[in-house]
């Protein structure tokens, strides 16, 4: 079975500035997906970024990108020019390429809160 | 609005007593997952169902059930509730073969 690991419980960055969130995962499986979600206060779960695996280029959005290290199993998320409004719960998660039984659910990890402070 | 509707937003209820929680997914995808989230846990995984069927189950347990209807609206059924059952209860849909799901907005159980 997949895992999805967040090493990182709680992260602080000041606003305006980068700050790095860290990811690994563990997988048997050669195409699969790879996620960000943001949960904010409200308690919406929001997708800010995905990675498939078979690309090689790390996927940006706009102030987000990711640097997606397969041999590793690692995928860590970067957000640029930091503001208030990216404090939030960060989820990774993971999606198996397949879609038979149990595969195309998403597995998530424990979490990273980001605080923003001015 | 993320498209996927979820009912009702809040809902608290006694122990042993059995809700019924409604998810309409977005326009178009056939795929619906239910997922948990414990106070400051992370999700887990409870049920898919794909186009009306059952297609995957995950950590439910078996007081639990849920069902997709012909419109692709699913329920999910929480039975002789305890307290620990208390947690934030999501609804995602997905496009079967594609990779992006959405998100609802939750349905916030509290039993007491």
């Amino acid at each position: 079975a997949q895992t999805v690991t967040q090493s990182q419980p709680e992260m602080s960055v000041q606003e305006a500035e980068t700050v790095t969130l860290s990811c690994t995962y563990d997988t048997s499986e050669s195409d699969y997906y790879l996620f960000w979600y943001k949960q904010p206060p409200s308690r919406q779960m929001i997708l800010v970024i995905r990675q498939e695996a078979y690309k090689q280029q790390n996927a940006t959005e706009n102030r987000f990108s990711v640097n997606f290290q397969k041999a590793a199993k690692s995928f860590s998320l970067k957000i640029s020019d930091s503001q208030l409004g990216d404090a939030a719960m960060y989820f990774c998660a993971y999606r198996s390429a397949l879609n038979t039984g149990t595969a195309s659910k998403l597995t998530f990890g424990t979490g990273t809160r980001l605080q923003v402070t001015l | 609005d993320s498209g996927v509707t979820q009912t009702p937003k809040h809902l608290i209820t006694a122990t042993g007593q059995r809700v019924t929680l409604r998810c309409s997914p977005r326009s178009g995808d056939l795929s619906v997952y239910w997922y948990q989230q414990s106070l400051d846990q992370g999700l887990q995984f409870l049920i898919q169902y794909y186009n009306g069927e059952e297609r995957a189950k995950g950590n439910i347990l078996e007081r639990f059930s849920a069902q997709q209807f012909p419109d692709l609206h699913s329920e999910l059924n929480l039975s002789s509730l305890e307290l620990g059952d208390s947690a934030l209860y999501f609804c995602a849909s997905s496009v079967m073969k594609g990779n992006g799901y959405t998100f609802g907005s939750g349905t916030r159980l509290t039993v007491v």
